[in-house]
């Protein structure tokens, strides 16, 4: 057990309705990460927030949001949902905003839109 | 368990041999990689890290390669066991956040 609890595990939802996605870092980490991983992209990396501010972005599409909150879970809102958007989604959280910082990733919330 | 990648490269080890995984990576200006493993079911898990300045490095039963002229790493895994059956993937880090990551290759420990 990794430490990052995400939810929910699995998710199905319809082409154009909207959906969150909930990460729990590990005790006393800042920053919280978010991935998407499909069959045909693999893995990508999408939106790192630390202490409540964004502090990367990667390939995230505009439909797609996150923040994170006082209490430092974040959450990731998938909107306008195509059936592209269909993969797991992962968060993975570690100490500190740097990259050589080992992340420690959650189990994943696989979503599938139909 | 989940499947990350249906057509994913494989190797199949016999359980205590040697395993060498690769992965080719494309800029060379890049001065950090990672290697994962990814069970089934789970998220990716941190195997070990290189910096550009070494070309090996050496962790717990595993070791990791890194050939800068030719771009290319690699994974070894001594004595291979069931419990390494998993898939394994290369990141790269394009400088900040800006990790890509490699498809992967599915690790088979025949017993």
């Amino acid at each position: 057990d990794s430490g990052v609890t995400q939810t929910p595990k699995h998710l199905i939802t319809a082409t154009g309705q909207r959906v969150t996605l909930r990460c729990s870092p590990r005790s006393g980490d800042l920053s919280v990460y978010w991935y998407q991983q499909s069959l045909d992209q693999g893995l990508q990396f999408l939106i790192q927030y630390y202490n409540g501010e964004e502090r990367a972005k990667g390939n995230i599409l505009e439909r797609f949001s996150a923040q994170q909150f006082p209490d430092l879970h974040s959450e990731l809102n998938l909107s306008s949902l195509e059936l592209g958007d269909s993969a797991l989604y992962f968060c993975a959280s570690s100490v500190d905003q740097g990259a050589r910082t080992e992340a420690f990733f959650g189990q994943g919330t696989r979503l599938t839109v139909v | 368990g989940e499947s990350v990648g249906l057509h994913l490269p494989t190797l199949s080890v016999q359980e205590g041999d040697n395993s060498i995984i690769n992965c080719a990576y494309s800029n060379s200006a890049s001065d950090y990689f990672i290697w994962y493993k990814q069970e089934s079911g789970k998220g990716p898990q941190f195997i070990i890290d290189i910096r550009s300045n070494m070309d090996k490095r050496q962790g717990q039963r595993v070791t990791v390669l890194l050939n800068k002229t030719v771009k290319h790493l690699s994974l070894q895994i001594a004595a291979t066991q069931p419990g390494d059956s998993a898939v394994y993937f290369c990141a790269e880090n394009k400088g900040g956040q800006n990790f890509v990551f490699g498809p992967g290759t599915r690790l088979s420990v025949l017993p």
